[in-house]
Order: C-alpha cells, then sequence, then structure tokens
C-alpha cells in the first residue's frame, strides 16, 4: 500500500492476556516509531526503530512492552500480562532520510487497544 | 526532558476569530519543527513545517528562536479547523511530540 499499515485496527482483550499489535511502513521508510495516544495524555513516545535496530527505547513503560521489526520493514509491539491502563490508541509512524535528516512522519491509522 | 511544551489542552474560539496554537520548545542546535493535525476518525498527518515557510489552509508557524517559540497561527478560524494539534520537534534522527491541544472552533 502507499500508507502506513496497522493491524488490527481494534483489539478488545482480557486483563491479563498478551497482544501483539503489526505495523507495516511505507516501503523504503528507514526510520520507525511507535506512540501511545491517550485520552488527555496526547502523544506518548513508545520505540524508535533505525533499520533493525532500536536506538531509543525509552519511552516503552514497562517491561511488559517490547517491539522488534525485521527486515527492515514490519514491526510488531508486543504487550505481555495486559492491564487496563494499557488501553489507549498506538500509532505507528515512518520516514526516510533526505540528506542525513527524517523531514517528515507517517502515520498509520493506529490500533485501538481495549483491555477489560 | 520535555522537549516540546504545548500549554493549552483545550482551545475553543469562535468562527471567523483569530486562533494561535502555542508551541515552546526546548533544544540546543537547530532542530526542524512542525505542526501536525488529527480530524476526527482520520490519521495524524502533517500540517505544515517550518522550512518550508509555507501557509497551508491559512495557517502560518514562524519559528521564534529568541523565544523557541513555534506557534501556529491562522487569522480567521472555520469550522472545519476543529481538530486536535500535536507541535513537533525533530533534531533529525527523531521526532518529538507536545501533550496536544485540541481546538474548537464554535459556529
Amino acid at each position: 500500500g502507499a500508507g502506513v499499515s496497522q493491524s488490527p485496527s481494534n483489539k478488545v482483550t482480557e486483563k491479563g492476556k498478551d497482544v501483539e499489535l503489526r505495523c507495516d511502513p511505507i516501503s523504503g521508510h528507514t526510520a520507525l516509531y511507535w506512540y501511545r495516544q491517550s485520552l488527555g495524555q496526547g502523544l506518548e513516545f513508545l520505540i524508535y526503530f533505525q533499520g533493525n535496530s532500536a536506538p531509543d527505547k525509552s519511552g516503552l513503560p514497562s517491561d511488559r512492552f517490547s517491539a522488534e521489526r525485521t527486515g527492515g520493514s514490519v514491526s510488531t509491539l508486543t504487550i505481555q500480562r495486559t492491564q487496563q491502563e494499557d488501553s489507549a490508541v498506538y500509532l505507528c509512524a515512518s520516514s526516510l532520510a533526505t540528506h542525513g535528516r527524517f523531514t517528515e512522519a507517517f502515520f498509520g491509522q493506529g490500533t485501538r487497544l481495549t483491555v477489560v | 526532558a520535555q522537549r516540546v511544551t504545548q500549554p493549552e489542552k483545550l482551545l475553543s474560539v469562535f468562527k471567523g476569530a483569530p486562533v494561535e496554537l502555542k508551541c515552546n520548545y526546548s533544544y540546543s542546535g537547530s532542530p526542524e519543527l512542525f505542526w501536525y493535525v488529527q480530524y476526527s476518525r482520520q490519521r495524524l498527518q502533517l500540517l505544515l513545517r517550518h522550512i518550508s515557510r509555507e501557509s497551508i489552509k491559512g495557517f502560518t508557524a514562524d519559528l521564534n528562536k529568541g523565544e523557541t517559540s513555534f506557534h501556529l497561527k491562522k487569522p480567521f478560524a472555520q469550522e472545519e479547523d476543529s481538530a486536535m494539534y500535536y507541535c513537533a520537534l525533530s533534531p533529525g534522527n527523531q521526532f518529538y511530540f507536545g501533550t496536544g491541544t485540541s481546538l474548537t472552533v464554535i459556529p
């Protein structure tokens, strides 16, 4: 596709279960970002990938959160033993370096996670 | 460290009135500044960036390095401007977003 694609669009899970969120970035984009959007909290940075490595994972809220990226493309964000406070919209974005700088981040439509 | 600050979570203006969404940043060097917008039920998208010095949908934003601000302005607000607005900073390899301002334009 032409844009960043995320799946699933919506996910309802029971507290304590694990969930996996997927992001397909724009083809050729080397950088990939995960953010969490909560009501009243704005956009919270989670992790950033450059290729398959994550130079900055400082935003992951706890060790229940992990992410990986393979082949410099698809990324998955995994949340283990989900808690109700994990309920939010998880956004993925990708960008391409131009002259060594990332000039724009393109966002997916997000995955709305609800933990019941 | 908080790099981007948007002091207003909510902002309401009447249609036709001027609107200013505030953004202050803290970063040494020469970062790039952006404004992103999210309309209801749509994905987050770029509105404008400071290096382009362009006006998009009547919005402009001037980078003031002395005040470290990048406020978004529009002289006459329209109902379709109602949305969530995020200010963002990029030092070149990352994007840092503010907490956002929800703008409501009252008809």
